[in-house]
């Protein structure tokens, strides 16, 4: 079965803080993504990448970052965070050409 | 722009009826339509596609959504419903000219709660 691997489940940071979401999938997929997902929102697409070193802005960009340095990692960084950005944060891979993601277990971020 | 609207916030049905699960989109031409579902502390699992082809489209854990183009719905039903398919469901759309990148746009999400 395919893995997405979130390693933090639960975090809980201040403002202004550096975080860093990381997220990593063993089968060898090339396409993954970062989304949020907030009561009566949805998920909403933050990044996505498609191959390594890649990056292509989602929806909502804005106070993230990502880095992709290897093909099986994506992480996702918040430079400063904020209290607009406690959210539950889902990572999803997928092979070129598919169209079905597989989505991690999710981290939930608290910033106070 | 494109969008997916689910217009319920939650669904109540009884254990052993039939659920619906409604879900339009906004795309014209013939979009690619998803469901997922996410149960507590989860993330989302895939459920079933339309790509094309039949407009009965049948899916995991019994399962199924109907592509209906003149009306732009995908709703999901499951003919008798168990209190284990109590979760949060949603519809999402791809377009077809979108690329290698599979770009999903997501509904707002269905709470689905079945009680025994």
């Amino acid at each position: 079965d395919v893995k997405v691997t979130q390693s933090s489940r639960y975090l809980v940071k201040r403002t202004g803080e550096k975080v860093f979401l990381e997220c990593v999938q063993d089968m060898d997929h090339e396409n993954m993504f970062w989304y949020r997902q907030d009561p009566g929102l949805g998920l909403r697409l933050i990044y996505f990448s498609y191959d390594v070193k890649m990056k292509e802005k989602g929806d909502i960009p804005e106070g993230y970052s990502v880095s992709r340095e290897k093909k099986e990692r994506f992480s996702l960084i918040l430079e400063s965070a904020s209290t607009n950005q406690t959210s539950m944060y889902l990572c999803a891979s997928s092979p070129t050409g598919a169209n079905v993601l597989t989505f991690g277990a999710g981290s939930r971020l608290t910033v106070l | 722009a494109q969008s997916v609207a689910q217009p319920e916030d939650q669904v109540n049905v009884a254990e052993g009826n039939p659920l619906t699960v409604k879900c339009t989109y906004s795309v014209s031409g013939n979009p690619y339509l998803f469901w997922y579902v996410q149960y507590p502390n989860r993330g989302l699992q895939f459920l079933l596609k339309y790509i094309t082809g039949d407009n009965l489209v049948k899916g995991s854990y019994g399962f199924e959504a109907e592509f209906n183009k003149s009306q732009t719905s995908f709703h999901l039903k499951k003919p008798s419903a168990l209190v284990s398919d109590s979760a949060l469901y949603f519809c999402a759309e791809k377009l077809p000219w979108g690329g290698a990148t599979n770009k999903l746009i997501f509904g707002t999400g269905t709470l689905l709660a079945v009680q025994p």
